[in-house]
């Protein structure tokens, strides 16, 4: 099955500094990568996803971009601000549509200090 | 739009009883819904894929007859933890599929 491995486990920023977030897969099956952010005792958050048939795309401060041939995909935070602190969590998926499971990264605690 | 709603979003039972999680899909049709479970500081176990009107998929190691999953409506799907103990202690999270990946609020249940 599919595996997803997320780094680093904690990462801290000083308010203002990009924040990058890694992740690979291993199923080259695979076609769709979603990001999460989640909030303590909040279910996840989607924030910004990506298909196979595209490199990058980026949603104002937030941007993904993935590599197919290496397979992973990173998230890319630009000036940080303290309400992004949280636990993001990357994914993966085969078939691209809502029906079809997700896999999870370990997640990622961000720390955006003030 | 793609709002699912859950409840309850905690619980505190006693050891042996059993507590159902609702799950409902407000402004889609949700013929399948997913069901995670996630301890604290860890990611999301996916425990069960339901289909409206027909048995859900558990995923490996989840007990069948301990976490009965009935989707009888496009809208709602439940999740009952049955004869609670304290290692069901956990964040139960549902996602509605159809239309986007969105998640649930979440409920955490407390079994003492």
């Amino acid at each position: 099955g599919e595996n997803v491995e997320q780094h680093p486990s904690t990462l801290s920023v000083q308010e203002g500094d990009s924040a990058v977030i890694k992740c690979t897969y291993s199923d080259s099956a695979s076609n769709y990568f979603p990001w999460y952010k989640q909030e303590l005792g909040k279910g996840p958050q989607l924030i910004i996803d990506i298909r196979s048939n595209v490199g990058e795309k980026k949603d104002q401060r937030i941007a993904v971009t993935l590599n197919k041939t290496a397979k992973h995909f990173s998230l890319h935070i630009t000036e940080t601000q303290p309400e992004d602190s949280a636990v993001y969590f990357c994914a993966a998926s085969k078939g691209g549509g809502s029906n079809y499971k997700l896999t999870f990264g370990k997640g990622t605690l961000l720390t955006v200090n003030p | 739009g793609a709002v699912v709603s859950q409840h309850p979003s905690w619980v505190i039972c006693k050891s042996g009883t059993s507590v159902k999680i609702e799950c409902r899909s407000l402004d889609f049709q949700a013929t399948t819904m997913f069901w995670y479970r996630q301890f604290p500081k860890q990611s999301l176990m996916l425990m069960a894929t339901s289909n409206e009107g027909s048995k859900a998929t558990y995923e490996q190691g989840v007990e069948k007859d301990k976490f009965l999953i009935n989707h009888a409506s496009l809208t709602l799907s439940t999740l009952t933890v049955t004869s609670a103990h304290p290692e069901d202690s956990s964040f139960y999270i549902c996602r509605g599929a159809n239309y986007g990946y969105t998640f649930g609020s979440g409920t955490r249940l407390t079994v003492v």
